[in-house]
């Protein structure tokens, strides 16, 4: 069975930083997907950034950027430029290509101060 | 286009009611998910449904839960004699028939059992 792991429940960065928060994951599987989503006070889930296993370049979104070294089954996420508005839940997934099942980690809880 | 519509956004019910969560799929999207995030947790997949069928009900309990997508109108959540440990955050997401980028989620119905 796949399980993702989030090791940092809190982080906190001040306004204009650069923060990373860290994912680990357990697979057999080789075809997959990595996603990070966002939850603010709102609770409304936001996909962040999302990689594709068998791409070996990190994936990109303006400010959100990832570290996928796939060997070490390790999927970090980047935040540059820390915003107030980037205060909210961070949740690392993986899904198994074949199931449109996601799996979540626990969550990051990270503070932007100003 | 409307994104993912869930209703309603907070529900109350006594132990022993019937809790009914809908959700309406975005404008296209033939696949529909539910997940469970406890408090302080991360969403734990329930079910997954096209038009008409139930295609993985892996995360559903065994008991007194139960989900539909019909041909026509919403995915419907029901979960029967609810128990204080149903209080959660339900969310519904939904995907074209090729998923290719990542499911769309709702804003969630917090459910409160008292």
């Amino acid at each position: 069975a796949q399980t993702v792991t989030q090791s940092q429940p809190e982080m906190s960065v001040q306004e204009a930083e650069t923060v990373t928060l860290s994912c680990t994951y357990d697979t057999s599987e080789s075809n997959y997907y990595l996603f990070w989503y966002k939850q603010p006070p709102s609770r409304q889930m936001i996909l962040v950034i999302r990689q594709e296993a068998y791409k070996q370049q990190n994936a990109t979104e303006n400010r959100f950027s990832v570290n996928f070294q796939k060997a070490a089954k390790s999927f970090s996420l980047k935040i540059s430029d820390s915003q107030l508005g980037d205060t909210a839940m961070y949740f690392c997934a993986f899904m198994k290509r074949s199931t449109d099942k996601l799996i979540f980690g626990t969550g990051t809880r990270l503070q932007v101060f100003p | 286009n409307a994104g993912v519509m869930q209703n309603p956004r907070h529900l109350v019910r006594r132990r022993g009611q019937e809790a009914r969560l809908r959700c309406s799929p975005m404008k296209g999207h033939s696949h529909v998910y539910w997940y469970r995030q406890l408090p302080e947790e991360g969403l734990k997949f329930m079910v997954y449904l096209q038009k008409e069928n139930i295609i993985d009900e892996s995360g559903m309990p065994k008991e007194r839960f139960s989900a539909e997508f019909p041909k026509e109108g919403p995915s419907i959540l029901r979960i029967q004699q609810v128990v204080r440990g149903d209080s959660a955050a339900y969310f519904c997401a939904s995907s074209p028939a090729e998923e290719t980028d990542g499911y769309t989620f709702g804003s969630g119905t917090r459910l409160t059992v008292v």
